[in-house]
């Protein structure tokens, strides 16, 4: 019971390029969201997905898409970087009601 | 919109102290707190989840407490250990239709314990 993973644990990009960070989870839960957090900002939600098929915006959803590929899996994509972009990604989820649980993180710089 | 405020933003104390966090919210429609811990350059780890119709909630050295209408919870923490120190976060999670189920954030306090 790996509980939330995320993949990659950093990455660098140039402004402009894309990339997808990966999210999973193996409890059976039926919500997930993506955070990312910035220094003197608090845990911003991005986008979450309260089951499988649904998908909503949170309060930063600018420059992210999302994709909730099934139950266990849920991307954050990043189509044309920006320099604004560069923080740490959590993934997190929850069952019903319950404690929500947190992946490690993703470490993003964009220069 | 939510608001979460946690009180103080850094504490720094020596060890065997007993000291007390605090959060409050400005919406009472909340279904549950939630208090995590974050270690640097880490995720967060659940420490207590109070449902919105309990009081209080205890798991070892840590105690929360609920006060749903007057919007806080206080996180207290006996006998403070050097393992301690970690950056606290309180969240709580909206009961309100549109925003039902998702959390809101404190920026947490930063704390120190020195032996």
């Amino acid at each position: 019971n790996a509980g939330v993973t995320q993949t990659p644990k950093f990455q660098v990009l140039k402004t402009g390029q894309s990339m997808t960070l990966q999210c999973a989870q193996d409890m059976n839960h039926n919500s997930m969201y993506w955070y990312r957090q910035d220094p003197g900002m608090g845990l911003r939600l991005i986008y979450y997905s309260a089951s499988e098929g649904t998908t909503d915006k949170g309060e930063v959803p600018n420059g992210y898409n999302v994709s909730r590929l099934n139950k266990r899996e849920f991307s954050l994509r990043l189509e044309s970087a920006a320099p604004s972009q560069t923080s740490v990604y959590f993934c997190a989820s929850t069952g019903g009601g319950t404690e929500q649980y947190f992946g490690p993180g993703t470490r993003l710089t964009v220069t | 919109k939510q608001e979460v405020t946690q009180i103080p933003a850094a504490l720094s104390v020596p060890e065997g102290e007993n000291l007390v966090l605090n959060c409050s919210f400005t919406d009472s429609a909340i279904y549950n707190l939630q208090w995590f811990r974050q270690d640097p350059g880490k995720g967060l780890t659940s420490l207590l989840l109070i449902q919105s119709s309990q009081r209080e909630q205890t798991s070892g050295r840590l105690n929360a407490s609920l006060d749903k209408s007057s919007g806080r919870s206080t996180l207290y923490i006996a006998a403070s250990q050097p393992g301690d120190s970690a950056t606290y976060l309180c969240a709580v999670t909206s009961d309100r239709g549109s925003t039902l189920g998702r959390l809101y954030f404190g920026r947490g306090t930063q704390l120190t314990v020195w032996p």
